[in-house]
Parts: C-alpha cells; structure tokens; sequence
C-alpha cells in the first residue's frame, strides 16, 4: 500500500517530442505528489508538484496530469529538449505523517 | 542560500573502518532527512529528523549505521564498521515541514573496498 509504481523505467524522445512519465498509488492517504528531477551527480531536485484537489498543473514545458479516481498521475514534458535528459522520480506524500514515497525513477533520453 | 551541503563528496575507504558523513540543512528547515540511493533499491530513507530529534529511524539497514543531529544546523550519518555493500550514494535532504517537498544535497559518493 505504501508503494508508488512508476513507468516507464527508460524513455527515449526525439527533440520537440512529448514526453510521458506515468505513476500510480494505493495508498488514499497521499495527498501530496511532488516530481523530482535529477541530473548525474547531482541530488534530485524538486521540479513540480500537484495536490489532489486539482486535475492538472503547468510549469512552463512540465504538467502533472492527475486522476483521483484511478490513483494515477502523470509528468508531460511537452517540446522535449535535450537539457531535459535526466532521471524522473515520482513521488507521493502524506503530509500528515512525514514520509515520502519515491517511485522506481524513469531514465529519459532526448535526441537531438 | 547555499542550499543543503553535504560533505565530502567522494568518500573511498576500506572495509572495516569508520565513515562520517556531514550534512548542513538549510536554515530555517525543520525536516532532515538521510537517504541511500542505489542502482538496485533506488531512493531508501534512512533516517528522519524533525526539530532535531530523531523521529524514525527504522530504515537504517543495521546497528552498523547511526545518525545524530546535534543541532539545527548540522548532521551527521556514521557507518561503524563499513562494508562493501555499503557502497551508494548518499543524500541529505532538507525541508520547511516533513510533507511538503524536499531540497536534496549534491550527495556522498561512498566507495567501500
């Protein structure tokens, strides 16, 4: 119940393409959905992140797409660019306790 | 605000000896938090501080492995004796309240031989 499935586990997207980073949780307590970014030697970085109160948020490029009712949620990079190469985390927090849930990570590659 | 500073960076040591990793949260930040990363088991919390108090510590892998925080400023995760296995990258991540999001360090890069 605790888990946060993430997919895909690699993700190879020409330049200007969309790319989709999926995730889904059991655990009804989560009420908070942060997604980490994270380059090579580096720690991840908090990129954007959603509250189930909304369906959608847009940063720029990045959505979070978000179904309540099916416990999924989604990162879309739109105009994917090769700065975007990066490992992807999914998360999901309940903020009445304290811990959060890191998915799998996603490897995602943009071809020049 | 320099961010959450870890140090060192790189850390090569042999087996059997004593490893201590630093951490400075940012100031401000109530939540301090250890996590190990590896290619087979991902992110794994380690040890969660709140308000400088150690409030779960159930995911250090053994007694080999101890965390202090002795006050707001400074962290500390010691591993007594190392073993290869204990090879990762390990992160401290820092936050304003433990359910919100986190700002990671540049991590250790721990290399036991």
């Amino acid at each position: 119940q605790q888990q946060v499935k993430q997919s895909p586990q690699s993700l190879i997207v020409q330049k200007g393409g969309i790319s989709i980073i999926n995730c889904a949780y059991e655990n009804t307590a989560f009420d908070y959905f942060p997604w980490y970014q994270q380059f090579p030697g580096k720690g991840p970085a908090l990129l954007i992140a959603i509250r189930p109160d909304v369906s959608e948020k847009k940063e720029g490029r990045f959505t979070i797409s978000f179904n309540k009712s099916a416990k999924q949620f989604s990162l879309h990079i739109m105009d994917s660019q090769p700065g975007d190469s990066a490992t992807y985390f999914c998360a999901a927090v309940n903020t009445g306790g304290f811990k959060t849930i890191f998915g799998a990570g996603t490897r995602l590659f943009v071809k020049a | 605000d320099a961010g959450v500073i870890q140090s060192p960076r790189h850390e090569v040591t042999e087996m059997g000896q004593e490893v201590t990793l630093r951490c400075k949260p940012i100031s401000g930040h109530n939540s301090l938090f250890w996590y190990r990363q590896t290619m087979m088991r991902g992110l794994e919390l380690l040890i969660y501080f709140n308000n400088n108090v150690p409030i779960d510590d159930s995911g250090m892998p053994e007694d080999r492995f101890s965390a202090k925080m002795p006050n707001a400023s400074f962290s500390t995760l010691k591993i007594q004796p190392s073993e290869p296995r204990d090879s990762a990258v390990y992160f401290c991540a820092s936050s304003l309240q433990a359910g919100g999001g986190y700002t990671f360090g540049s991590g250790t890069r721990l290399t036991v031989v």
